[in-house]
């Protein structure tokens, strides 16, 4: 199973793009990395996946370099809503997310 | 389009009680998963079901935990008895693997369990 690592807290002022890392040395060639965001008394939410390179959606960037053991998710302009942990998983989602670990994620402060 | 639903919200009770957890997943999801969060941690997978088939039961602690889907559509986990470090959020989550879908899981708000 691919482990991953990320920060465990990080701060941010309203209106600045954040940027959370993850490092996953042993991912697999078949494994996708995804992205889901958790507020408080509630699920996690899907925000992105990708594979490669980098994936763009309405709410986050996702920047994968070549060799594919680290990838950063990007929020643009960051609001006080954004305040969350912010999970990264790596696995072969093709074939029933079985391989899909959640860590303790990364919990994103938004100072006003 | 109805989201993953579980009940109830909040659950207090003293240890060795028995409770149970229901879940109604999203229309034609044919994959459930049950998780465990604990405070502070992120959640932790307790059992998968294919349709009504539970795929991955391996991290339930069988003793005192079960689990059911029948019909394939709603579950229900079970905890008899109840010890106090079962005190965590369930949550309950759905998707749709297979016919190239990126196989993003859908979770309810979770059932939050107290053991006292």
């Amino acid at each position: 199973l691919a482990k991953t690592t990320q920060p465990i807290s990080m701060d941010s002022y309203e209106g600045q793009e954040v940027n959370i890392t993850c490092s996953h040395n042993n991912i697999a060639t078949n494994d996708y990395i995804t992205w889901y965001q958790q507020f408080p008394s509630q699920g996690p939410r899907f925000i992105i996946q990708g594979y490669k390179t980098k994936v763009t959606n309405e709410v986050a960037s996702l920047f994968i370099p070549a060799d594919r053991k680290s990838s950063t998710l990007s929020l643009p302009r960051v609001s006080l809503s954004d305040t969350a942990v912010y999970y990264c998983l790596v696995g072969d989602t093709s074939f029933g997310n079985e391989k899909l670990t959640f860590g303790t994620g990364t919990r994103l402060t938004i100072i006003p | 389009e109805a989201g993953v639903v579980q009940s109830p919200r909040y659950k207090i009770i003293e240890k060795k009680q028995p409770v149970a957890f229901w879940c109604n997943p999203i229309s034609g999801h044919n994959t459930l998963y049950w998780y465990r969060q604990n405070l502070g941690q992120g959640p932790e997978l307790l059992i998968r079901y294919e349709n009504e088939e539970a795929v991955d039961d391996s991290q339930l602690p069988k003793d005192r935990f079960s689990a059911e889907r029948l019909k394939g559509v709603d579950s229900t986990l079970k905890i008899q008895p109840a010890e106090l470090g079962d005190s965590a959020v369930y949550l309950c989550a759905s998707s749709l693997v297979g016919q190239g879908n990126t196989g993003e899981l859908f979770f309810g708000e979770g059932s939050r369990l107290t053991v006292l």
